[in-house]
């Protein structure tokens, strides 16, 4: 298995414009989960999913911040508008039920 | 303010040198993980530990549990120029339905040859 697929690796935007990550979990793996890792804050969870219903979202910063899960195999985290203090490392991670969470390679945003 | 200390924050030191990591927080976890990050590269996880006062050994690394399941402690014995990394630490409690993890700041690790 190729692991969890994220993409862009890296996204340079300017303030207000609209990004979307994209995240492909490990194949059979039935939660996913979108972290943000900042030299500040640390790795923060943001939302998680199961079985494709989103069951946590309380780590989801503002309104500015939407993620969606319309299969099991894709996942996007959409920030509409993006603002300079967005900037960091988003991560996505998949695990089969209770099991090890698998992390991607991550998406460095910067935000102009 | 981070529900998981993690002390140091860095730490620079010569190959074959020994080293501990620490995880401290006020509150109990059902479970505790260690995981390790690379540049550019998602956190691996190396360790699970459940029980208080549990200790796991994985080659060079060696991970305690406190006794209250609110600390842990890693420990690295002759450390290699593998060992540099980003050290993460996270915390297992059970809310909103799940068990969800807090991580730790990290402890960034330089060994040099």
């Amino acid at each position: 298995d190729a692991g969890v697929i994220q993409s862009p690796r890296h996204e340079v935007t300017e303030m207000g414009q609209e990004v979307t990550l994209r995240c492909k979990p490990i194949s059979g793996h039935n939660s996913l989960f979108w972290y943000r890792q900042t030299m500040m804050r640390g790795l923060e969870l943001l939302i998680y999913f199961n079985n494709n219903v989103p069951i946590d979202d309380s780590g989801m910063p503002e309104d500015r911040f939407s993620a969606k899960m319309p299969n099991a195999s894709f996942s996007t985290l959409k920030i509409q508008p993006s603002e300079p203090r967005d900037s960091a490392v988003y991560f996505c991670a998949s695990r089969q039920e209770y099991n090890e969470q698998f992390f991607g390679p991550g998406t460095r945003l910067t935000v102009l | 303010t981070q529900l998981l200390e993690q002390s140091p924050q860095f730490l620079s030191i010569q190959e074959g040198e020994n080293l501990t990591v620490y995880c401290n927080s006020s509150s109990v976890f059902s479970s505790l993980q260690w995981y390790r990050q690379e540049p550019g590269e998602g956190p691996v996880l190396l360790v699970t530990v459940v029980t208080g006062g549990e200790v796991k050994k994985l080659k060079r690394l060696t991970f305690q549990f406190g006794d209250a399941r609110k600390d842990s402690s890693l420990h690295i014995t002759a450390a290699q120029p593998g060992d540099t990394g980003l050290y993460l630490c996270a915390g297992a409690r059970f809310s909103g339905g799940y068990n969800k993890l807090i991580f730790g700041a990290g402890t960034r690790l330089a060994v040099h040859p």
